[in-house]
């Protein structure tokens, strides 16, 4: 079946260190996204790409990157800069108009 | 910009209830609206997705509604029972396809 799958399911990040979270779908969709959600807020939008090789900022884009060098993958680094990684992060991804599918999310504490 | 809001913010109700969750919308030009749920700790599962020119969908127990004009798409739960406990989150694609998302509704069905 196709679908997005996100990993790991949890990590743990000691302060000061970068780490990177995967994102891969199966299901040709040109457009990816990630997001981010706190306890009691909405989800806010990090990064998302639309095509390969190109990728824009959201509204929360510091101290993340990322990168789309094959249709099937958009890993996000949370880098040593984002002060308050804590958090979970949800991908999802779309085709035209065709809705948007979602990751069962990577669970982000900082130790 | 496209902003969307989510009324009530939490509901509470005896199981066996119909529940009707509203979902508002500031800009009529769409193209789609789609409903998710989310469990605690998960990601978000798609339960409906409406095209713009549709006027509802229907799967099992859950219906949703659509009206461009008055900026406004219901979702309506008959027999509600302890199972559909969860968040409910509407999402339209704003500007470049990306998807804007209401604060959800927080149900709990009681027995």
């Amino acid at each position: 079946d196709g679908g997005i799958t996100q990993s790991p399911k949890y990590l743990f990040r000691k302060e000061g260190q970068n780490v990177t979270l995967s994102c891969e779908q199966n299901l040709n969709h040109d457009a990816m996204y990630w997001y981010r959600q706190d306890p009691g807020q909405g989800l806010r939008l990090i990064y998302y790409s639309q095509i390969v090789n190109d990728f824009q900022k959201g509204d929360i884009a510091e101290g993340y990157s990322v990168s789309r060098e094959k249709k099937e993958s958009f890993p996000l680094t949370v880098t040593s800069a984002q002060k308050n990684p804590t958090a979970f992060y949800l991908c999802a991804s779309s085709k035209g108009h065709g809705g948007y599918t979602f990751g069962s999310g990577t669970r982000l504490t900082v130790v | 910009k496209q902003e969307v809001t989510q009324i009530p913010a939490a509901l509470s109700v005896p199981e066996g209830e119909n529940l009707v969750l509203n979902c508002s919308f500031t800009d009529s030009a769409i193209y789609n609206l789609q409903w998710f749920r989310q469990d605690p700790g998960k990601g978000l599962t798609s339960l409906l997705l409406i095209q713009s020119s549709q006027r509802e969908q229907t799967s099992g127990r859950l219906n949703a509604s659509l009206d461009k004009s008055s900026g406004r798409s219901t979702l309506y739960i008959a027999a509600s029972q302890p199972g559909d406990s969860a968040t409910y989150l509407c999402a339209l694609p704003g500007g470049s396809y990306i998807p804007t998302f209401g604060r959800g509704t927080s149900l709990i069905v009681h027995p």
